[in-house]
């Protein structure tokens, strides 16, 4: 049973507009969001959080948006740059914290020039 | 300087063999976790220590068994290797600050079980 899920297995973007990668889950006691970003043969890195009594988290280029309602969470990335061409992990813990993850099966995201 | 270790990188080995992959973190972080992502890119958590105690344990065989000698490393050694081994198994630490909490991966070690 997929608790979190990621439709779209990948997406191509051109360099300079926005990537938008979405996220959807299934438990409702889910209260802390994560994106990762994950380069061939390394490991997944962090990029951003989002806690469920925010519904919008910014930190540069990156903003997360999480919508309880729907159940539903995105990434978007402005300007895309060819180096954000990764797979992307949404991942959604029960603790508050990042203590246990539950991530989804990834998005790769290709920035074209 | 190389925050989250992992050795080995690769391991190719027989059905049968036992193995151990080792976790080295310098990050000061009280928490670690072992991940195995399979051939579906799916990443599910097996092991999460806290400390050197084992705090989480989701329904791994018990052919897998986490050792922690201190709050630095966690190594995973597995009994009798199977095919459906087979995975990128990702070693991860934490620590939680001002209520917040991340995880640092490692790069993965690619095991393949012949």
């Amino acid at each position: 049973d997929q608790q979190v899920k990621q439709n779209s297995p990948s997406l191509s973007v051109q360099e300079g507009r926005i990537s938008i990668l979405n996220c959807d889950y299934t438990n409702s006691m889910f209260d802390y969001f994560l994106w990762y970003k994950k380069y061939p043969a390394e490991g997944p890195t962090f990029l951003i959080s989002i806690s469920s009594i925010k519904d919008k988290n910014e930190d540069g280029r990156f903003t997360v948006f999480l919508n309880k309602s729907a159940k539903h969470l995105s990434l978007h990335i402005v300007p895309s740059q060819p180096g954000d061409s990764a797979v992307y992990f949404c991942a959604a813990s029960d603790t508050g914290t990042a203590s246990k993850l539950t991530f989804g099966t990834g998005t790769r995201l290709q920035v074209t020039l | 300087d190389t925050a989250v270790s992992q050795t080995p990188k690769y391991l190719v080995t027989q059905m049968g063999n036992d193995k151990s992959i080792k976790c080295e973190q310098n990050l000061g972080h009280d928490t670690m976790y072992w991940y195995k992502q399979d051939s579906k890119k799916f990443l599910k958590i097996m092991f999460s220590y806290n400390n050197k105690e084992l705090i989480i344990n989701e329904t791994v065989p018990n052919r897998f068994s986490p050792k922690s000698p201190d709050k630095a490393h966690l190594n995973l050694h597995i009994n009798s290797l199977e095919l459906g081994d087979s995975a990128v198994y990702f070693c991860a630490s934490s620590l939680k600050q001002g209520g917040q909490e991340t995880q640092y991966f490692g790069p993965g070690t690619r095991l393949l079980v012949l």
